[in-house]
């Protein structure tokens, strides 16, 4: 059972355009969620992260949206580079739980 | 180095055998965990330590697989009658403490052929 979803495998921003991906989530007891970025060959490395007691939280050209009664966040990148282009992932964690449940990924292109 | 790594960077084994799986984590970095990515889907948790001890160990498969971490430092993932089902990317991650942001390794992708 899946429950962090990311229903779009793949996205296609212009450069210097803003990029927004989404996530959703079953399990209303997660209580932080993060943003993972993750380039070929390498690991995932973590991006931005939010507390279910906040709805925002910006770092830079990223800013992650959380909407718990949705149960669903975003994350946004503006202006998109060339660079950003990789694979993102969602994650979510319960209180006081150190694993952490992953999405299957979007695939970030920005065209230059 | 400065991050986790993980060796060998890429495993083909044939069916039935035993294989190992080593991560060194981020020197001082007492939470160490383990997540296997297969084709087409986000990481999935299998177990975690605090410095020697599996803290969860849920998320392990079967009673194939095991990890340990002797020292509070260096962990091995060992599986045993390795099955193509098996076959998937091993991720390993740290932090300094447990709740704090986890650094991944590049992965051991493991191929049972």
């Amino acid at each position: 059972d899946q429950q962090v979803k990311q229903n779009s495998p793949s996205l296609s921003v212009q450069e210097g355009r803003i990029s927004i991906l989404n996530c959703d989530y079953t399990n209303s007891m997660f209580d932080y969620f993060l943003w993972y970025k993750k380039y070929p060959a390498e690991g995932p490395t973590f991006l931005i992260s939010i507390s279910s007691i906040k709805d925002k939280n910006e770092d830079g050209r990223f800013t992650v949206f959380l909407n718990k009664s949705a149960k669903h966040l975003s994350l946004h990148i503006v202006p998109s580079q060339p660079g950003d282009s990789a694979v993102y992932f969602c994650a979510a964690s319960n209180p006081g739980a150190n694993n952490l449940f992953f999405g299957t990924g979007t695939r970030l292109t920005v065209i230059p | 180095g400065a991050g986790v790594s993980q060796t060998p960077s890429n495993k083909v084994t044939e069916k039935g055998k035993y294989v190992e799986l080593r991560c060194d984590p981020i020197s001082g970095h007492t939470a160490l965990y383990w997540y296997r990515q297969s084709l087409g889907q986000g990481p999935e948790f299998l177990i975690y330590f605090q410095g020697t001890g599996a803290a969860d160990d849920s998320g392990l498969p079967n009673d194939r697989f095991f990890a340990v971490r002797p020292e509070g430092s260096v962990s091995t993932l060992k599986i045993q009658r390795t099955e193509r089902g098996d076959s998937a990317v091993y991720l390993c991650a740290s932090s300094l403490y447990l709740n704090t942001e986890a650094f991944f390794g590049q992965g051991t992708r493991l191929t049972v052929v």
